[in-house]
């Protein structure tokens, strides 16, 4: 069974810029999470969408939004970058259980705002 | 607000010596613990989830169990490439996960 796939694997991008993360993923899965983790603040959740539908939010500013696709397909969107955002992006994927149930994640991609 | 909190913040263990990581939550509502190993530079993969107190659940040489306020990872006769960092995570009736800041554990030979 295939994992979690993330693209692009690594980023490069100014500040002031947006980006548009994309996460795939298990099949069968129908929930998809996003967390950002740094040095200093560890891995911090972002948000969750389940049918296309954002199901849950985390404390971030409003630049961070999501998106979900009828085939479970998941983006994510960070506009206006700024410095602070330079971060790895994980998606996890599960099937829904709300808070049952085993989570997989992705292996990243790695934002760096210059 | 819930949290979790893990230790200790690192550990260096000699090639074969047993030891213990400890994850503390908030207890209310609790819906499942979950143990993730990373690597440098990678997304976390996935070890364990346990739901209820006195559950436990082994993985060659890791052992998770869980009380009713704190869940260990009980590592025995360690090998180097067990050395990551160990990340606990609680959810409580949604898919998000909070995550303790995690254990990193270094294995020497």
């Amino acid at each position: 069974k295939a994992g979690v796939t993330q693209t692009p694997r690594y980023l490069i991008k100014t500040r002031g810029q947006q980006v548009t993360l994309s996460c795939s993923p298990i099949s069968g899965h129908r929930s998809v999470s996003w967390y950002q983790q740094t040095p200093g603040q560890g891995l911090q959740f972002l948000f969750e969408y389940f049918s296309e539908t954002q199901r849950n939010k985390g404390n971030f500013p409003g630049r961070f939004s999501g998106r979900q696709f009828s085939n479970s397909r998941s983006e994510m969107n960070v506009s206006t970058l700024e410095l602070g955002d330079s971060a790895l992006y994980l998606c996890a994927s599960s099937r829904g259980d709300r808070g049952r149930g085993e989570q997989y994640f992705g292996p990243g991609t790695r934002l760096t705002v210059t | 607000e819930d949290q979790v909190t893990q230790s200790p913040e690192a550990l260096r263990l000699q090639e074969g010596e047993s030891s213990s990581l400890n994850c503390s939550y908030t207890v209310s509502g609790l819906r499942g613990l979950f143990w993730y190993r990373q690597d440098p530079g990678k997304g976390p993969e996935f070890l364990f989830t346990l739901y209820s107190a006195g559950e436990e659940k082994e993985k060659e040489r890791l052992k998770a169990t869980l009380t009713k306020k704190e869940s260990f990872l009980h590592i025995t006769a360690p090998k180097p490439e067990d050395s990551a960092t160990y990340l606990c995570a609680s959810s409580y009736n949604t898919d998000k996960l909070i995550f303790g800041t995690g254990t990193r554990l270094q294995v020497f030979p």
